[in-house]
């Protein structure tokens, strides 16, 4: 069965930092590109970034409103996934979700993990 | 940004036939899925490359289109169908969302 786990989640202040992790089973993680996702309080998707597997040499992937600020990287040791966010901004506000992007679409999702910026 | 266009909200009764439609602002060839989400759940996939069933979903839903219109469709709909339905591309970077379509079952 496949599992993705996140956590790290929590409020934290405009400006700062918070680091997301997702632990899977389930699958073979060192071939797979992995993702994160997040889904606003409105309710809207948005793709966040991605990471390819070590055949594409861990190429990483970033939507514009998180360029620069967001870092995915992966353990293929731990099976995990990450998401390092700094400078976060209030409409970084979201439910993330880790994702397994299989052949060009997300097919399992983890539960997801609440990240509320605020001061 | 292709922008994927889908109505707000949909009410049916047990038993119907459903369509939820998905228009693209440009073309995503036959690069379209449909995920379904239920209140506090994480979303599932349903649909994957516009028209192939994801595996254990019942044949209730299937779904069509090609280009920029893309339907999913639910055939009959049953109560525990209630859910926020989701299209997403993956032909053009970045890979985007619609708005979501919240099905009510009467």
């Amino acid at each position: 069965e496949v599992q993705l786990v996140e956590t790290g989640g929590g409020l934290v202040q405009p400006g700062k930092s918070l680091k997301l992790t997702c632990a899977t089973s389930g699958f073979t993680f060192s071939d797979a590109w992995m993702d994160w996702v997040r889904q606003s309080p409105e309710k809207q998707l948005e793709w966040v970034a991605q990471i390819k597997d070590i055949s594409n040499n861990y190429a990483a992937y970033y939507a514009e409103s998180v360029e620069g600020r967001f870092t995915i990287s992966r353990d293929d040791s731990k099976s995990s996934v990450y998401l390092q966010m700094n400078s976060l901004k209030e409409e970084d506000t979201a439910i993330y979700y880790c994702t397994y992007y299989g052949n060009y679409y997300f097919d399992y999702w983890g539960q997801g993990v609440m990240v509320t910026v605020s001061s | 940004d292709t922008v994927l266009t889908q109505s707000p909200a949909l009410a049916v009764s047990p038993g119907e036939r459903v369509s939820i439609s998905c228009r693209a602002s440009e073309g995503v060839n036959s690069y379209m899925h449909w995920y379904q989400q239920k209140p506090g759940q994480q979303p599932k996939l349903l649909i994957y490359k516009a028209s192939k069933v994801a595996s254990g979903v019942p044949a209730r839903f299937s779904g069509s289109g090609s280009g920029t219109d893309f339907t999913l469709t639910i055939d009959p709909v049953e109560a525990d169908d209630t859910a926020t339905y989701f299209c997403q591309q993956s032909w053009n970077d970045p890979l985007t969302f619609g708005s979501g379509t919240k099905l009510e079952i009467k």
